[in-house]
């Protein structure tokens, strides 16, 4: 079982649709939850990340984390054309573990 | 703030030759810097993690002789792959860190291995 997995997608949503990404989770040590948005052919970019579990809100863009469920989402409100990009789940333990990424793309 | 730069961009080499990438921390220090490699639409690949003045930590079948990774200062660290061949062809991306948790990326380098 891999440490952490994401949906890869495509996922296509017209412009203003609530986005959810999730990624799921096996190992109980991961304390600290990211997520990346990385462009075609650009270096990862962190949007923001969570400790433990809850909620944290910026901007438009929310991060949940339910330890519980081992399971965390990233919901991005009114979504516009320039958030298509793939988004990657990342965890922290005593180590960096990543998911394969969500491809999104949001239509006009 | 946080900004991490990799130069060069885009490099075509042929095979046989060596390719120096440099990864840098603009406006902080990175106690911590991390390579990784990425195939299309796949995720990141961690290949080594590197502290400043240590040797770098390489993981699973990354062979170290052939990716050599120095952290010679707190805002510097290189890969060089050596004796490149076209499977070494990939994207590159470093990313440092100065905290346990926060890594910030380069924007990554595209090498082309005829």
């Amino acid at each position: 079982q891999k440490e952490v997995e994401q949906d890869p997608g495509p996922l296509s949503v017209p412009e203003g649709a609530i986005v959810s990404l999730n990624c799921t989770y096996s190992n109980s040590a991961f304390q600290y939850f990211m997520w990346y948005r990385q462009y075609s052919r650009k270096g990862p970019e962190l949007l923001m990340y969570t400790y433990s579990s809850g909620n944290k809100e910026d901007g438009r863009f929310t991060a949940q984390v339910d330890k519980s469920s081992k399971y965390i989402s990233l919901f991005i409100r009114d979504s516009q054309p320039s958030d298509s990009a793939t988004y990657l789940c990342a965890m922290f333990g005593n180590q960096f573990y990543f998911g394969t990424g969500t491809s999104l793309t949001v239509i006009p | 703030g946080a900004v991490v730069s990799q130069h060069p961009s885009w490099v075509i080499c042929k095979s046989g030759t060596s390719v120096k990438i440099e990864c840098r921390s603009l406006d902080f220090q990175a106690t911590t810097m991390f390579w990784y490699r990425q195939f299309p639409k796949q995720s990141l690949m961690l290949m080594a993690t590197s502290n400043e003045g240590s040797k770098a930590t390489y993981e699973q079948g990354v062979e170290k002789d052939k990716f050599l990774i120095n952290h010679a200062s707190l805002t510097l660290s290189t890969l060089t792959v050596t004796s490149a061949h076209p499977e070494d062809s990939s994207f590159y991306i470093c990313s440092a860190s100065h905290s346990k948790v926060e890594q910030f990326f380069g924007p990554g380098t595209r090498l082309t291995v005829l």
